[in-house]
């Protein structure tokens, strides 16, 4: 079993859609939680970064952490088309241990 | 976020040649870099980690007589692929850590590199 487990899609959606993306993970020492977005032959860009469990929201994109349930998620709303990328989860045990990506998953958000 | 300066972002070269791909943090130390690798429609694989002045450490499967990083300052870090192979080909993408460790972490844009 994967330590980070994320459906790589791809997703498919039409302009002005919400968006859910989401992964799971089994290592409850996991403490700090990051969604990177990356296109295509770019490095990964940092969207959001949360500690604790609950909301966390930052214009368009809201992350959501459940550390009971070892699940965290990102919400865009209003897709833009400007959104297709793929979104990584990322976490961490913190310290300097090394940080755990989930597959990615792609997402095409179309007019 | 942190400024993170990686280059080349593309190189070619042909097999049995080395290439260096540099990775910059411009406005902060770096006590701690990571080199990632990425094969089409994969996730970042860690590769190694170095700390300043110290030997890197290679994750299981990496050959650090193949990916030689130098980190000798606190700003510039290094990765040479030596002797590149068709099978080296991939996207090699940097990502500093420095103190105090809020546990973000930045990347490079990445290196594109095609061996032919």
């Amino acid at each position: 079993q994967k330590e980070v487990e994320q459906d790589p899609g791809p997703l498919s959606v039409p302009e002005g859609a919400i968006v859910s993306l989401n992964c799971t993970y089994s290592n409850s020492a996991f403490q700090y939680f990051m969604w990177y977005r990356q296109y295509s032959r770019k490095g990964p860009e940092l969207l959001m970064y949360t500690y604790s469990s609950g909301n966390k929201e930052d214009g368009r994109f809201t992350a959501q952490v459940d550390k009971s349930s070892k699940y965290i998620s990102l919400f865009i709303r209003d897709s833009q088309p400007s959104d297709s990328a793929t979104y990584l989860c990322a976490m961490i045990a913190g310290g300097y241990n090394k940080l755990i990506f989930g597959a990615g998953t792609r997402l095409a958000v179309h007019p | 976020g942190a400024v993170v300066s990686q280059h080349p972002s593309w190189v070619i070269c042909k097999s049995g040649t080395s290439v260096k791909i540099e990775c910059r943090s411009l406005d902060f130390q770096a006590t701690t870099m990571f080199w990632y690798r990425q094969f089409p429609k994969q996730s970042l694989m860690l590769m190694a980690t170095s700390n300043e002045g110290s030997k890197a450490t290679y994750e299981q499967g990496v050959e650090k007589d193949k990916f030689l990083i130098n980190h000798a300052s606190l700003t510039l870090s290094t990765l040479t692929v030596t002797s590149a192979h068709p099978e080296d080909s991939s996207f090699y993408i940097c990502s500093p850590r420095g103190r105090p460790n809020t546990g973000e972490l930045f990347f490079g844009e990445g290196s594109r590199l095609t061996v032919l």
